[in-house]
């Protein structure tokens, strides 16, 4: 069974640094893009970041370029989103999401997704 | 860059009802095109990929068309259910994955 078990909820200032995680299991991590989307607060989807575990590839929107890294763990599984700095405006829910090596296929399985606050 | 544009923003239908919903690109993207459904509280959850395949688990009462600039998201009695936000997204590459805004389906 794929799953993405991502860590908790977090509470920030803005200023502070933030990582948060996905951990995959039950596929082969090197094979498949995974990526993060940000969802904030009564909004729609944004696509942020993939990345191919496999060579450590990735892709950014280029909103969030230089906004955020994407990382990955091989050897744990995990693949990460980290901040600087965070600020107001990155108070959101975010999901990481899976996407096969195939044109077309879409993020077939998601995480339960991470609420972020960032306030003062 | 090529937008993702859906319409309605919002649509009002009753149970049994027949309701589709459409998504334009400002470019080509031949077939390339998924559709995720969205709960409150919720991940989204895949539905149509390919712009016609239907997802694995995924009831037959959706279906996907279309290809190049338009497609179309047709859900046949509807059911409680689905009542939810649906999205469509391009998938033609892994450089650009943008999202259309959304379409929230409410009961009538």
């Amino acid at each position: 069974e794929v799953l993405l078990l991502q860590s908790g909820a977090e509470v920030k200032k803005p200023g502070e640094s933030l990582k948060i995680s996905c951990q995959a299991s039950g596929y082969s991590f090197n094979n498949f893009w995974i990526g993060w989307v940000r969802q904030m607060p009564g909004k729609g989807l944004d696509w942020m970041a993939i990345i191919y575990p496999g060579d450590s590839e990735t892709r950014y929107n280029p909103s969030f370029q230089g906004q955020v890294t994407i990382s990955a763990d091989k050897s744990n599984t995990t693949a990460f989103l980290h901040w600087g700095s965070v600020r107001a405006s990155d108070t959101a829910i975010y999901y990481c999401a899976r996407l096969p090596p195939t044109i077309g296929l879409g993020f077939d399985f998601w995480g339960q997704g991470i609420p972020v606050t960032v306030s003062s | 860059d090529i937008q993702m544009t859906q319409s309605p923003s919002s649509v009002s239908a009753s149970v049994g009802d027949r309701v589709t919903i459409t998504c334009q690109a400002s470019q080509n993207i031949a077939t390339w095109l998924a559709w995720y459904q969205q709960k409150p509280g919720k991940a989204p959850k895949l539905l149509i990929y390919a712009a016609s395949s239907l997802q694995t688990g995924v009831p037959s009462r959706f279906s996907g068309s279309g290809s190049g600039t338009d497609f179309a998201l047709t859900i046949s009695n509807l059911q409680p259910e689905d009542f939810a936000t649906y999205y469509c997204q391009r998938v033609d590459n892994f450089v650009a994955l943008t999202f259309g805004g959304g379409t929230k389906l409410e009961i009538k």
